[in-house]
């Protein structure tokens, strides 16, 4: 079975300062994807990034930064001088080969503060 | 173009009725999923439609709930003789092909009075 854990329930930080957010998986599947989607006040879920788990290069799209990490397997969400639209509900999931469907964190909600 | 759209994207009902959610995914799209999200359980899924095969019902919670997708597009999912534990918002998603990116819809917010 998959497993996601995000054990980081709420962050609340000043803008301008940098952020982190954990994600760590378990599967015993060789091939599986791990994504990052947004969760604004709005409710809909926005597409971050995907990796697959081939694929360890980090990966960075603008104030955002992504840390992949097989050997602890961490797939962690940096932002980088935070604002306050990026204040949301941030979702890490899993998926493996075979099986379509999203393996969910619970997810973690950043407050930015001005 | 259009992202996935989602109707009604409220909804109140009694008890005991039943209820129909529609999804409408992304033009071009094989793979339709419908997830849940609720205070108590998070996101789960409940169920994975692609192209004209048999879907993957493996997270419908009970038998009153279940789904349809017709001519490989619009999916309707319901669910009859709704329970107070029903409510929470539903989220259908869509992929070009199994196993790409999911992209979702606003939901629909179902609250069972």
């Amino acid at each position: 079975a998959q497993k996601v854990t995000q054990a980081q329930t709420e962050i609340s930080v000043v803008e301008k300062e940098d952020v982190t957010l954990d994600c760590v998986y378990e599967t015993r599947d060789t091939t599986y994807y791990l994504f990052w989607y947004k969760q604004p006040p709005s409710g809909e879920l926005v597409f971050l990034i995907r990796r697959n788990s081939f694929d360890e290069q980090n990966e960075i799209s603008g104030r955002y930064s992504w840390n992949f990490q097989k050997s602890t397997s961490s797939f962690n969400f940096t932002i980088t001088a935070s604002q306050v639209v990026d204040s949301a509900v941030y979702f890490c999931a899993l998926s493996v080969e075979g099986a379509q469907k999203l393996v969910f964190g619970q997810g973690t909600r950043l407050t930015i503060n001005p | 173009g259009a992202g996935v759209s989602q109707s009604p994207s409220n909804k109140v009902t009694e008890k005991g009725k039943d209820v129909e959610l529609r999804c409408d995914p992304i033009s071009g799209h094989t793979a339709l999923y419908w997830y849940r999200q609720s205070l108590g359980q998070g996101l789960e899924f409940l169920i994975y439609f692609q192209g004209n095969s048999a879907p993957d019902k493996s997270g419908l919670p009970s038998d009153r709930f279940s789904a349809e997708r017709t001519g490989g597009s619009v999916s309707t999912l319901t669910i009859q003789r709704t329970q107070q534990e029903d409510s929470a918002v539903y989220l259908c998603a869509s992929s070009l092909n199994r196993e790409e990116t999911q992209y979702f819809g606003p939901g629909t917010r179902l609250l069972v009075l």
